[in-house]
């Protein structure tokens, strides 16, 4: 199974601050990536799609990178809604996984 | 608008099976794939099978034999049924659709807490 260290498991960081989370595949996985925001008691959403794609309605503060195998999701002008647990996932090979999650934390 | 509904009950006793429905609306299941995925303790997210648009399906190893999914297309409903279920099993349990074009997952249900206990 592909596996997908993702760090840091959690941080905490303040309003208008830059942010970046990162996944590092254990193989090589092309920009099969996507990256996933879940609020507290919610369920997660889709945010970026094939490394760098932002979903329809996400706001362009948030971006995604790859550099080899490591995949970044960055979060610009950080606001209190950008608070919560942040998931990355490879769908290039089954099954299908996901790393450990970044729980992010406004201060 | 596209919705997916989790529904089961949500607590299980050790050794029994667990039976789970996804009710979707707004797209049909034969255009799109829909997954099962469950959470431990509100953070990592494990990916369990998935019901192919064709009817196929697709199961996580990790899961070994216990794990079905199957689906009632007439009532949009896709089904999961786990057996000989452990207290490791307590979680929040989703399911998502497939992307448009790649394994992504772009709608989530609200997802069901089930709880594996005596």
């Amino acid at each position: 199974d592909i596996q997908m260290t993702q760090s840091p498991s959690s941080m905490s960081a303040s309003l208008g601050d830059t942010v970046t989370i990162t996944c590092l595949a254990s193989q090589d996985i092309g920009n099969y990536l996507s990256w996933y925001q879940q609020k507290p008691g919610k369920s997660p959403k889709l945010m970026i799609y094939g490394a760098t794609n932002l979903e329809d309605g996400v706001p362009s503060r948030f971006s995604g990178s790859r550099s080899g195998s490591d995949y970044s999701l960055t979060i610009n002008s950080l606001g209190y809604d950008d608070e919560g647990i942040y998931h990355c996932h490879q769908y290039y090979e089954y099954p299908l996984t996901f790393g450990s999650g970044t729980k992010l934390e406004i201060k | 608008q596209v919705q997916l509904k989790e529904s089961g009950p949500g607590l299980v006793q050790p050794s029994q099976t667990l039976s789970l429905t996804c009710t979707v609306s707004g797209f049909s299941l034969t255009s799109y794939s829909v997954h099962w995925v469950r959470q431990h303790s509100g953070k990592s997210l494990e990916w369990m099978g998935r019901m192919w648009s064709d009817g196929d399906t697709s199961y996580n190893s990790a899961f070994t034999s216990r794990l079905s999914i199957s689906r009632d297309t007439s009532k949009s409903q896709v089904f999961l049924k786990m057996n000989s279920l452990q207290t490791e099993d307590t979680g929040t349990y989703y399911c998502a659709r497939n992307g448009n074009w790649e394994d992504y997952f772009d709608y989530w249900g609200q997802g069901v807490m089930v709880t594996v206990s005596s």
